[in-house]
Parts: C-alpha cells; sequence; structure tokens
C-alpha cells in the first residue's frame, strides 16, 4: 500500500508561511499526490492535488520534485483556523481509496 | 450544490447489537468509500463502492459490510458490535473516473460509541 512520511508536528506563526514537507518515494507515475486537511473531529478536507507540475489554489501551493519522491504544502499566510492535522496521500486516479498516514499537526501560533 | 450528508452523526450501542449506517453522496458521485478513524488507528479505508459493486476492500473483518444503490447512496453495517469499534466512520464520495485524479468530498461522519 502506499505510504508517505510526515513530520509529526510543526509550529508557524500566524500571518507567516506554513511550508509541510511530504515523502513519497514509492509513487508510481500515474499517482497523484493529494493533500487533504482535519480539524479536530470534522471529516478531512481537499486542500490540493497535483502529478508532476505544481500547483496553486485559493488555499494553498503544492511544489512536487522533479523525481516526484517529495512535496511541499505551502499555506502562504497561515492563520490561526488553519490548525490542523494535515494529510499527505498519494494514489491511483480511478479509486476512493486512499492509504492515510499519520499527517502532520500544524499548530498556528498568535 | 449538497456535500456529504451522512445520518446518524451521533449514536450510542451495546456490545453486540449491530448498527447501520448512512452516506448519501454528492449528486453525479458514482463512487462512495468509507473509512473508519480511531485515536491509535487514525483513518483507516474499509470499502469502496463503485456502481452498486464493492470495488475496494480493506482490511476489517467480515462483521463490517456494506452495500450501494441505484442512486449511489450507500450503507455500512457493522455486526456484533465491540468496543473496539467505536470510532468515527466517515465516507466520501467521488466520481470514480478511469483517468485522471479523484478528489474525494468527505462528509461529517458518524460517531459511534460502543458501551
Amino acid at each position: 500500500d502506499a505510504k508517505t512520511t510526515q513530520p509529526p508536528s510543526m509550529d508557524c506563526a500566524e500571518g507567516r508561511a506554513a511550508n509541510l514537507p511530504c515523502n513519497h518515494s514509492t509513487i508510481s507515475g500515474n499517482e497523484y499526490v493529494y493533500w487533504y486537511r482535519q480539524i479536530h473531529s470534522q471529516g478531512p478536507q481537499y486542500i490540493i492535488h497535483g502529478l508532476k507540475n505544481n500547483e496553486t489554489n485559493e488555499m494553498a501551493s503544492l511544489i512536487i520534485t522533479e523525481d516526484r519522491k517529495s512535496s511541499t504544502l505551502i499555506l502562504p499566510h497561515a492563520t490561526l483556523r488553519d490548525t490542523a492535522v494535515y494529510y499527505c496521500i498519494h494514489g491511483s486516479g480511478n479509486t476512493g481509496k486512499l492509504i492515510f498516514g499519520q499527517g502532520t499537526t500544524l499548530q498556528v501560533k498568535p | 450544490k449538497a456535500g456529504v450528508t451522512q445520518t446518524p452523526r451521533y449514536l450510542i450501542k451495546t456490545r453486540g447489537q449491530q448498527v447501520t449506517l448512512s452516506c448519501s453522496p454528492i449528486s453525479g458521485h458514482r463512487s462512495v468509500s468509507w473509512y473508519q478513524q480511531t485515536p491509535g488507528q487514525g483513518l483507516q479505508f474499509l470499502f469502496e463502492y463503485f456502481s452498486e459493486t464493492q470495488r475496494n476492500k480493506g482490511n476489517f473483518p467480515g462483521r463490517f459490510s456494506g452495500r450501494q444503490f441505484s442512486n449511489s447512496r450507500s450503507e455500512m453495517n457493522v455486526s456484533t458490535l465491540e468496543l473496539g469499534d467505536s470510532a468515527l466512520y466517515l465516507c466520501a464520495s467521488t466520481y470514480g473516473r478511469d483517468s485522471g485524479a479523484n478528489v474525494l468530498t468527505f462528509g461529517a461522519g458518524s460517531r459511534l460509541t460502543v458501551l
């Protein structure tokens, strides 16, 4: 099963950029990288995904290395409401099966 | 558009009972998957249904089962409940296309407590 490696926790000052790393060395050629976050006891929320190019949306930016073995999620201006567990996942496109790791607990501090 | 709806949101059962949880996916989504979340094990994949057929299955005992109806709504059932089944059960839906990304949309979950 697909596995990713993320630091268990990170802190970030409010208003600063939060950079969350992820290693996904077992990713295969047709697999996407997905990022979700989960705020306490709620369902995971989709943030962004990418295949090999860097991506940006209204929530975040995703930087994927050229060899696709790692990526970084960037929250450009973190707020207190961004405090959550962030999950990096990779998987094939056509199923609803995703393998979640333990994620990174991001604590945004005032 | 309406999101993924799970019912009930909270329920309490006793050991040995059974429970049925319901999930209504986003309109147009044909894939529904179920996840169990516990403090010790994190988020674990249970199974996925696509067009009324189970397409993927996680590593859970046969007490955990599910089904999907022709309107894509799905139910999961847990029989002979054990204390360890206490968890947040999450449902997610997606189009389930053969190619491209399939972004999952999760519901708010059903919180099951087994006493």
